[in-house]
């Protein structure tokens, strides 16, 4: 199985500051790794698939990279909905996927 | 755009099962992959399975396998999720989530079913 690493576990960001969240794989998945954001009460939503690609109705804020073990998720420039917690996801080796632990996107 | 709607909140007890449905509203069914994903209060995200109603075939994760049974019934674009020998550990929200042309990602999510499991 394929461990998911994210850091750091909480990040805290005034409004309009940059945001860069990390996950990082136990083994190589390729571009397979989409970025979900979760907001309370909510199910998470897709924002990034194969590692850079935005999904549909994403503002261009938010950009993903990396490949192999190495992933970045970045906002420019966080706006109030922006706080949320997000998580990373492989989907190279199934089963089964696996997800990171998320990371916490906060009020400074 | 289709949505996937799932049954309401339900309570139970240790040793009993749940099933839980999940509706495709419009749109194409049988083609894709339909997966559940569940989370413990507090916690993060652990993939249960996946269906696959057009090649009716199933696949879990190992750590719940014979436990848990994924179905679709195409004549109602509904997905279940079969859960015996319920544990308190099994407490958790449950979504159903499309995958995104069958790559592995999910685009589309189900707004979750609460479980509860306590004596």
């Amino acid at each position: 199985e394929i461990v998911m690493t994210q850091s750091p576990a909480t990040l805290s960001v005034s409004p309009g500051e940059r945001a860069i969240l990390s996950c990082r794989a136990s083994q190589s998945v390729g571009s397979n790794l989409a970025w979900y954001q979760q907001k309370p009460g909510q199910a998470p939503s897709l924002l990034i698939y194969g590692a850079s690609t935005r999904a549909i109705g994403i503002p261009g804020r938010f950009s993903g990279s990396g490949s192999g073990t190495e992933f970045t998720l970045t906002i420019s420039s966080l706006q109030s909905e922006d706080f949320a917690v997000y998580f990373c996801q492989q989907y190279n080796n199934w089963p089964p996927w696996t997800f990171g632990q998320g990371t916490k996107v906060e009020i400074k | 755009q289709v949505q996937l709607v799932q049954s309401g909140a339900e309570v139970k007890k240790p040793g009993s099962s749940v099933k839980v449905s999940c509706k495709a509203s419009k749109g194409t069914f049988s083609t894709y992959a339909f997966n559940w994903v569940r989370q413990a209060p507090g916690q993060g995200l652990e993939w249960m399975g996946v269906v696959i109603p057009i090649l009716s075939t199933t696949n879990y994760t190992q750590r719940l396998q014979g436990r848990v049974t994924i179905t679709a019934d195409e004549s109602t674009s509904t997905i279940y999720l079969d859960m015996t020998s319920l544990r308190s550990e099994d407490t958790a929200v449950y979504y159903c989530a499309r995958e995104f042309t069958n790559s592995g990602a999910f685009d589309i999510w189900g707004q979750g079913t609460m479980v509860t499991v306590s004596s």
